[in-house]
């Protein structure tokens, strides 16, 4: 069965202080694998997607890796607008539909 | 670009009721669209998955006369939550992926908060 899990559940970073969040997946062979971020109240908001082993996409602070069981999510000197619930998804390879890890809520205090 | 509406962004009505929330892809078209369920600090629960012109796709455990779903142009899904009941309380969120090109990603709308008395 594909699963997604990430870690850490929560967490609380102080302005400036660099982090990575991680996501772990099973999947019988990945055709994606798809950041997100979204706010209390809100749809998900697209950061990045990764296809490949060793690919790298950047972002303002963020920057995602893929490896061939887990993505990280390296956040630099984040600020408190970083603040949201981290969303990883995984696309099997044999379907159109995403896997959705539980989300990592990081709060960036100033 | 690639930017998705939904409307309304939230709705209150009464048990027994019926609720139509609009699903649009603004700038793109939308080969396929899906719809999803979110409850408090939980991930999105998918629900079913529709390509235009054909049947939706529901998952298991997602009553297909409760939820009916149309996708009738490639820039347009509804959802009609039928005879909405307290339970069915919940933010509701669909997301539409562009066809013809290599890209799976799914881009995501507002969300519609329903909440049924």
């Amino acid at each position: 069965e594909d699963q997604v899990t990430q870690s850490p559940e929560a967490l609380r970073l102080q302005e400036g202080e660099s982090s990575s969040l991680n996501c772990s997946y099973t999947v019988s062979g990945l055709r994606g694998l798809f950041w997100y971020r979204q706010d209390p109240g809100k749809g998900p908001e697209f950061l990045f997607t990764l296809y490949s082993a060793g690919e790298e996409k950047e972002k303002e602070r963020l920057k995602a890796t893929l490896t061939k069981k887990e993505s990280f999510l390296h956040i630099t000197a984040p600020k408190p607008e970083d603040s949201a619930t981290y969303l990883c998804a995984v696309q099997p390879v044999y379907g159109q539909n995403f896997v959705f890890g539980p989300g990592t809520r990081l709060s960036v205090l100033p | 670009g690639a930017v998705v509406s939904q409307h309304p962004s939230w709705v209150i009505c009464k048990s027994g009721t019926s609720v139509k929330i609009e699903c649009r892809s603004l700038d793109f078209q939308a080969t396929t669209m899906f719809w999803y369920r979110q409850f408090p600090k939980q991930s999105l629960m998918l629900m079913a998955t529709s390509n235009e012109g054909s049947k939706a796709t529901y998952e298991q455990g997602v009553e297909k006369d409760k939820f009916l779903i149309n996708h009738a142009s490639l820039t347009l899904s509804t959802l009609t939550v039928t005879s909405a009941h307290p339970e069915d309380s919940s933010f509701y969120i669909c997301s539409a992926r562009e066809g013809g090109r290599y890209t799976d990603t799914q881009y995501f709308g507002p969300g519609t908060r329903l909440t049924v008395l």
